[in-house]
């Protein structure tokens, strides 16, 4: 069974701080997919790496894959009360875009 | 554009009864995918349709549960009998296509109460 373990559950940091957040496997993924989600939202797509040791930025957040495809991060530069929420990682199951997920970093950043 | 939306927001049901769950997906888009999300837990897959059929049925739990989109579009997901342990939000989303790296646009999912 593919299982990905995600890091820490949660996270209650101040404004300002850095913080990383990981995703991890002991199975390879062919690509995987973070997600932030809100209350009462569905999750909403924030990137996807697909090649082992792929780093993507998108403004103050950081995606890395791994290596091996087994493990990913985030890192959040700087954070603000903005990006609180749920972060979700996902590997794709087959390849007709079934997606297993992680439990998700509930994050909070307070001002 | 509108985005993926899911009817009703909120079902409180008493164990046993049936309901349904309606997600109208993103016009154009022909992969369809519920999922179903416990307090505290990430989303698990149940079901996924490419077009009019259920192309990938392995994660329903049991034979209680059912889904169908007959024209391709909108898809309803059935539960019978309902348990308590059926509580849970039921996220549906779409895609422009199936396969990797079609990006899925989730609906704001139904929280299902089962008393």
């Amino acid at each position: 069974t593919q299982l990905l373990e995600q890091s820490p559950q949660f996270l209650s940091i101040q404004e300002g701080e850095n913080l990383t957040v990981y995703c991890n496997s002991s199975s390879v993924f062919s690509s995987l997919q973070w997600y932030r989600q809100e209350p009462g939202e569905g999750p909403v797509l924030l990137v996807t790496v697909v090649t082992g040791g792929e780093v993507k930025k998108l403004k103050r957040l950081t995606f890395q894959f791994g290596d091996a495809r087994k493990d990913s991060s985030l890192h959040i530069t700087a954070a603000q009360p903005g990006d609180t929420g749920l972060y979700l990682c996902a590997g794709e199951r087959g390849s007709q875009g079934n997606l297993i997920f992680g439990k998700g970093t509930k994050l909070s950043v307070k001002p | 554009g509108a985005g993926v939306s899911q009817t009703p927001s909120n079902k409180v049901t008493e164990k046993g009864k049936y309901v349904e769950l309606r997600c109208d997906p993103i016009s154009g888009h022909t992969a369809l995918y519920w999922y179903r999300q416990s307090l505290g837990q990430g989303p698990e897959f149940l079901i996924y349709f490419q077009g009019t059929g259920a192309a990938d049925d392995s994660g329903l739990p049991n034979d209680r549960f059912f889904a169908v989109r007959p024209e391709g579009s909108v898809s309803t997901l059935k539960i019978q009998r309902t348990e308590r342990g059926d509580s849970a939000v039921y996220l549906c989303a779409s895609s422009l296509n199936s396969g990797s790296l079609g990006e899925q646009f989730f609906g704001p999912g139904t929280r299902l109460t089962v008393l």
